[in-house]
């Protein structure tokens, strides 16, 4: 069975300043996708970036990118410039391909001080 | 990407009742997904909805606990059933969103259910 570990329960950082969530996953599978989600206080839960196992290249979505290591099995987001609106809950998470099945780590709560 | 309403957002409900909450999509999907999210913890699958067809549930979600239906393609509703405080919860639909290359999943807004 797939598990994802989130080691960092709380993290926080400065405005402006960069920070990294770490994220390991467990799998017997090669092809897979990786999900980082954010869920502030309203509940809502918020796609912030996605990968593809097949593929090598780190996914970017502006300030947010991650480091993709496979053979490691480690998912890490980092946040550059981090905004006070930063601030909230992020779930790594994992699905099988063909499975439409989501499964979440214990999320790390990020705050981000002025 | 598609635009999920969830509602209630929030509810106090006495132990014993049962409670439904709605799942609207503003496009047709194949299949809906339901998560609890209990307070402090992740969110965990309980089933998965599909037009026509009963629900599959996971490991530790039983049907008469949590009936789901699903009558349409943009419609979906869970109940939870005979409710005990232990099932306050932040409850969840999901769907998957394909197409232009993306592939994920979007979340409606969450019912915060508190059983007393």
């Amino acid at each position: 069975a797939q598990t994802v570990t989130q080691s960092q329960p709380e993290m926080s950082v400065q405005e402006a300043e960069t920070v990294t969530l770490s994220c390991t996953y467990d799998t017997s599978e090669s092809n897979y996708y990786l999900f980082w989600y954010k869920q502030p206080p309203s509940r809502q839960m918020i796609l912030v970036i996605r990968q593809e196992a097949y593929k090598q290249q780190n996914a970017t979505e502006n300030r947010f990118s991650v480091n993709f290591q496979k053979a490691a099995k480690s998912f890490s987001l980092k946040i550059s410039d981090s905004q006070l609106g930063d601030t909230a809950m992020y779930f790594c998470a994992f699905m099988k391909h063909n499975t439409d099945k989501l499964i979440f780590g214990t999320g790390t709560r990020l705050q981000v001080f002025p | 990407s598609a635009v999920i309403s969830q509602k209630p957002s929030r509810d106090i409900c006495q132990r014993g009742t049962s409670l439904t909450i709605q799942c609207q999509v503003d496009s047709q999907v194949t299949m809906m997904f339901w998560y609890r999210q209990q307070p402090g913890q992740s969110l965990t699958l309980i089933a998965t909805a599909n037009q026509g067809s009963e629900a599959t549930y996971e490991s530790g979600f039983v049907i008469d606990k949590f009936p789901i239906s699903r009558p349409n393609l943009t419609f979906s509703t869970l109940t939870v059933s005979n409710m005990s405080p232990e099932d306050s919860s932040i409850y969840l639909c999901s769907v998957v969103i394909t197409g232009s290359g993306s592939y994920g999943y979007t979340f409606g807004s969450g019912t915060r259910l508190t059983v007393v």
